[in-house]
């Protein structure tokens, strides 16, 4: 595997459901993201991780939760989610915090009912 | 306050009509401004990355430009296949912020 992978690639939830998505890096990167991607709007930054640690949280709700096991892998769990939730879901890794390139992977296709 | 915006929305073509793509940008202490291209329910594909005023960056038909203000990505003679979204992003700060995009047709 090569570059930045994400597992599933479509999924659809129930709102009462709870279900995770994987992000793996295969770049040696030390930072990693998760972004949000709606019909129409830019990509909104959800949650940052350098070196593991989260740097930043863009106000995103509890029902959406990151884990950061070691800098080459990142989840997101999710839990009671609403439909307004559904959504393409996309990691990035850069090397560094912010002002590097930043790769992406091919997202999650989230649908929500 | 940070911001990017990208012009037109929405951009046809017809195959070989060479246009340019802007990105207008504010940003405290610029780090970088970045191009990528995005195909439909896929990720974002990096294509430049662009860190000082009258930096210029060319691949196959796409060549990026940069000023303090803005930055316009040149499309000469496009294909069919460049038909995708493009994607500006300047990173200030700590902060890397995302345009809306340009969504490009390009009709054989």
């Amino acid at each position: 595997e090569t570059g930045v992978t994400q597992t599933p690639r479509h999924l659809v939830m129930g709102m009462t459901n709870k279900k995770s998505l994987k992000c793996e890096q295969h770049l040696g990167h030390n930072a990693m993201y998760w972004y949000k991607q709606s019909a129409k709007k830019p990509l909104e930054l959800m949650f940052v991780y350098n070196f593991k640690e989260q740097t930043e949280n863009n106000s995103v709700p509890s029902r959406f939760s990151p884990e950061c096991p070691n800098s080459s892998h990142l989840f997101l769990h999710l839990h009671t989610l609403q439909p307004e939730d559904s959504a393409l879901y996309l990691c990035a890794s850069s090397q560094e915090v912010a002002q590097e390139t930043q790769y992406f992977g091919p997202g999650t296709r989230l649908l929500v009912l | 306050e940070d911001q990017v915006t990208q012009s037109p929305e929405a951009l046809r073509l017809q195959e070989g009509e060479s246009s340019s793509l802007n990105c207008s940008y504010t940003v405290s202490g610029l780090r970088g401004l970045f191009w990528y291209r995005q195909d439909p329910g896929k990720g974002p594909e990096f294509l430049f990355t662009l860190y000082s005023a009258g930096e210029e960056k060319e691949k196959e038909r796409l060549k990026a430009t940069l000023t303090k203000k803005e930055s316009f990505l040149h499309i000469t003679a496009p294909k069919p296949e460049d038909s995708a979204t493009y994607l500006c992003a300047v990173s200030g700060g700590f902060k890397t912020i995302f345009g809306a995009g340009t969504r490009l047709f390009v009709k054989a």
